[in-house]
C-alpha cells in the first residue's frame, strides 16, 4: 500500500537556522510529490510539487525540495527560517488512482523570534 | 474569494445525530475530493468525484457517510448517526481537467466536526 512518512513530529528552530524536513514514500508506480504548508488557522497551502524533469524543485517562500528516487525520498529545505515559517508542514504523493493525495502525518515547525 | 469554500467552519452535535457539510469549489474544477484530518494525522481520502460521478469510495467511508455532487457543481457530505470517533476536520479540495499533478489542488479551509 502507497504510503508516506514524515521522520518529525515536532521541529523547533531558532529564526535564521537552516530547515530541512524529512519525508519518505512508498509506492511503486511514477510518482507525483508535494508539500504542503498549514497556518495556524488556515487551510492547505501548495509550497511546491515534482512532477518530473530537475528533482531539485523551487517553491514559495523560499523553500526547495529534493527528489531522490533511488532514496525514495523527498525532503523538505530552507537555507534560513523566519518566525513566519511556523506552521504545520504536510508531504503528499499522488499515489490514488483517480489522483487522490496520500499524506505523511505532517511536522509541526516552530521558529523562535 | 475564488477558492474552495466550506460551510459550516464549525459544527457540534451530540452523539447519534445527523449532519451535513457543503463544499462549493471552483467553478471551473470538475474534480472534487474529499478528507479527513484527526489531530496529529494528515489529510485521509474519503472519496471523489468527477463531475457527477462518484468515482472512488476509501475504505474509511462507512455505511453512515455519503456524499453527493449534484449537476458536478456543489458537493455535500453527509453522516448519519454521528458517534464521538466522527470527531475530525472534513476537507475538501477541487482540481481541474487535467492532471492534478500539473494543475495543482485547491484545498478549502475545512469543517471542523465535535461530537459529544
Amino acid at each position: 500500500a502507497q504510503s508516506v512518512s514524515q521522520h518529525n513530529h515536532h521541529v523547533i528552530l531558532s529564526e535564521a537556522a537552516s530547515l530541512e524536513l524529512g519525508c519518505n514514500y512508498s509506492y511503486g508506480g511514477t510518482v507525483n510529490l508535494f508539500w504542503y504548508v498549514q497556518y495556524p488557522g488556515q487551510h492547505l497551502q501548495l509550497l511546491l510539487k515534482y512532477f518530473s524533469g530537475d528533482p531539485l524543485v523551487k517553491g514559495i517562500k523560499g523553500f526547495e525540495a529534493e527528489f531522490i528516487k533511488s532514496k525514495f525520498s523527498f525532503n523538505l529545505r530552507k537555507p534560513s527560517v523566519q518566525w513566519s515559517d511556523t506552521a504545520e508542514y504536510f508531504c503528499a504523493v499522488n499515489g490514488g488512482s483517480q489522483g487522490n493525495l496520500i499524506f505523511g502525518k505532517g511536522t509541526k515547525l516552530s521558529v523562535k523570534p | 474569494d475564488t477558492g474552495v469554500s466550506q460551510n459550516p467552519r464549525h459544527k457540534i452535535t451530540k452523539r447519534g445525530q445527523n449532519v451535513t457539510f457543503r463544499c462549493d469549489p471552483i467553478s471551473e474544477h470538475n474534480r472534487l475530493y474529499w478528507y479527513r484530518q484527526t489531530l496529529g494525522q494528515g489529510p485521509e481520502f474519503l472519496t471523489y468525484f468527477q463531475n457527477e460521478a462518484q468515482l472512488e469510495k476509501s475504505r474509511l467511508l462507512s455505511d453512515r457517510f455519503s456524499a453527493e455532487r449534484p449537476k458536478g457543481s456543489f458537493s455535500t457530505l453527509e453522516i448519519q448517526r454521528t458517534e464521538q470517533g466522527d470527531s475530525a476536520m472534513y476537507l475538501c479540495a477541487s482540481a481541474g481537467r487535467g492532471s492534478p499533478a500539473n494543475y495543482g489542488y485547491t484545498f478549502g479551509s475545512g469543517t471542523r466536526l465535535t461530537v459529544v
